[in-house]
């Protein structure tokens, strides 16, 4: 079974600082994808990354693929409370499911 | 041009009741995923169709559990009996594309369904 950990778990940080999500798995996905999820609606694309190495930036936001494919990471700069919400990462396995990770809560106070 | 639609938003019942689900995929999308969201276990894919046909149901839980899709515009997702262990956030996600590496998930606002 494949499995994607995120950590951290929670993070609350003060508007302005800098932050890192990471997305880690023992298995290959043939990409992967960063969703975001606001209280009481559904996850929203944020981007996908397929290539191995690929870094990929969304205004303050940068994602980049593990040079093996089987990791990522959401770095957020300058965060602002907007930002607050569950940061999903997803993999596509072999077998073309979306498998996602437990997700990552992260609250900016202003 | 409206996204994916599931109804009802909440549910509240009581165990050994029938729950049934609904969703209304994105017109002209060919995949349509259930997904169940939890504390505990996050979101786990429940089952997904292509064109209206089961591709892979193994994340449902048990017999309990039934899903169908009888035509492109309209899916359930059916619970009988319910418990409490089904407490949970119930998506409906659809797909143009499942596109083995790109292809993008719209998700619904969710069934929040407790069972007391």
């Amino acid at each position: 079974t494949q499995l994607l950990e995120q950590s951290p778990q929670f993070l609350s940080i003060q508007e302005g600082e800098n932050l890192t999500v990471y997305c880690n798995s023992s298995s290959v996905f043939s990409s992967l994808q960063w969703y975001r999820q606001e209280p009481g609606e559904g996850p929203v694309l944020l981007v996908t990354v397929v290539t191995g190495g690929e870094v990929k930036k969304l205004k303050r936001l940068t994602f980049q693929f593990g040079d093996a494919r089987k990791d990522s990471s959401l770095h957020i700069t300058a965060a602002q409370p907007g930002d607050t919400g569950l940061y999903l990462c997803a993999g596509r396995s072999n077998t073309g499911k979306l498998i996602f990770g437990q997700g990552t809560t992260l609250q900016v106070k202003p | 041009d409206a996204g994916v639609i599931q109804s009802p938003r909440h549910e509240v019942t009581e165990m050994g009741q029938e729950v049934t689900l609904r969703c209304k995929p994105i017109s002209g999308h060919d995949y349509l995923f259930w997904y169940r969201q939890t504390m505990m276990r996050g979101l786990e894919l429940l089952i997904y169709f292509n064109n209206n046909v089961p591709i892979d149901d193994s994340g449902m839980p048990e017999d309990r559990f039934s899903a169908k899709m009888p035509n492109a515009s309209f899916s359930t997702l059916k619970i009988q009996p319910s418990e409490p262990r089904d407490s949970a956030v119930y998506f409906c996600a659809s797909s143009l594309d499942r596109g083995l590496n790109t292809g993008e998930l719209f998700f619904g606002e969710g069934s929040r369904l407790t069972v007391l």
